[in-house]
């Protein structure tokens, strides 16, 4: 099975543009979680979808937005991007059984650098 | 709230010794733990996860953890440190999902392990 792809790798920007990078998770997986890490903040949630909703959202500004798509394909979208939003973002699925503790699958991520 | 606290954000063993890398939790109820490792460039891959079931918990690469509910730990070990295991480690808490509602893990900070030849 294919693990989570994410796309792109790589990403340079400046600031006040925005962003949107594309998560597509384990085929059957039907979760898709967001975490953005950094070297001062280490690894912090952003938010998680399912069936296209998103269930549960971090303590991150409004900037921080996404989606999921009925394939289960997430993206997530980042406006007037600052210095501080450079980081690695990380996605990850889960099959989301119901009452079981669901592992969850991290892709490779996308480095954000803004300038 | 949970929380995690990874004590030693750095650890350095010589090739061949114990591997400890510590890891305490706060939880207001029966939590599930996890044990990722992340090498440069890299995602995060599990190590090995506790769900309530065994209180020892073996993973791969010759990893396995101990939960201790007295203690609130969950400290990974292995017994014979390899040059491969240079990376990066995070300890993880979630809670188990009675519905399929919200679902978060919650990180610790991370032990950057060093093995010296």
């Amino acid at each position: 099975k294919a693990g989570v792809t994410q796309t792109p790798r790589y990403l340079i920007k400046t600031r006040g543009q925005q962003v949107t990078l594309s998560c597509s998770p384990i085929s059957g997986h039907r979760s898709v979680s967001w975490y953005q890490q950094t070297p001062g903040q280490g690894l912090q949630f952003l938010f998680e979808y399912f069936s296209e909703t998103q269930r549960n959202k971090g303590n991150f500004p409004g900037r921080f937005s996404g989606r999921q798509f009925s394939n289960s394909r997430s993206e997530m979208n980042v406006s007037t991007l600052e210095l501080g939003d450079s980081a690695l973002y990380l996605c990850a699925s889960s099959p989301r059984t119901s009452g079981r503790a669901d592992t969850q699958y991290f892709g490779p991520g996308t480095r954000l650098t803004v300038l | 709230a949970q929380s995690v606290t990874q004590l030693g954000s750095h650890v350095s063993v010589s090739e061949g010794a114990l591997v400890l890398l510590r890891c305490n939790y706060s939880s207001s109820v029966p939590p599930y733990l996890f044990w990722y490792v992340q090498y440069p460039n890299q995602g995060l891959q599990l190590l090995l996860k506790y769900t309530s079931a065994a209180t020892l918990v073996k993973g791969i690469n010759g990893f396995e953890a101990e939960f201790k509910k007295s203690e609130t730990s969950f400290h990974l070990t292995k017994p014979s440190a390899h040059m491969s295991d240079a990376a990066e480690y995070f300890c993880a808490v979630t809670t188990p999902q009675r519905v399929q509602g919200a679902q978060k893990l919650v990180f610790g900070q991370g032990t950057r392990l060093t093995i010296n030849p």
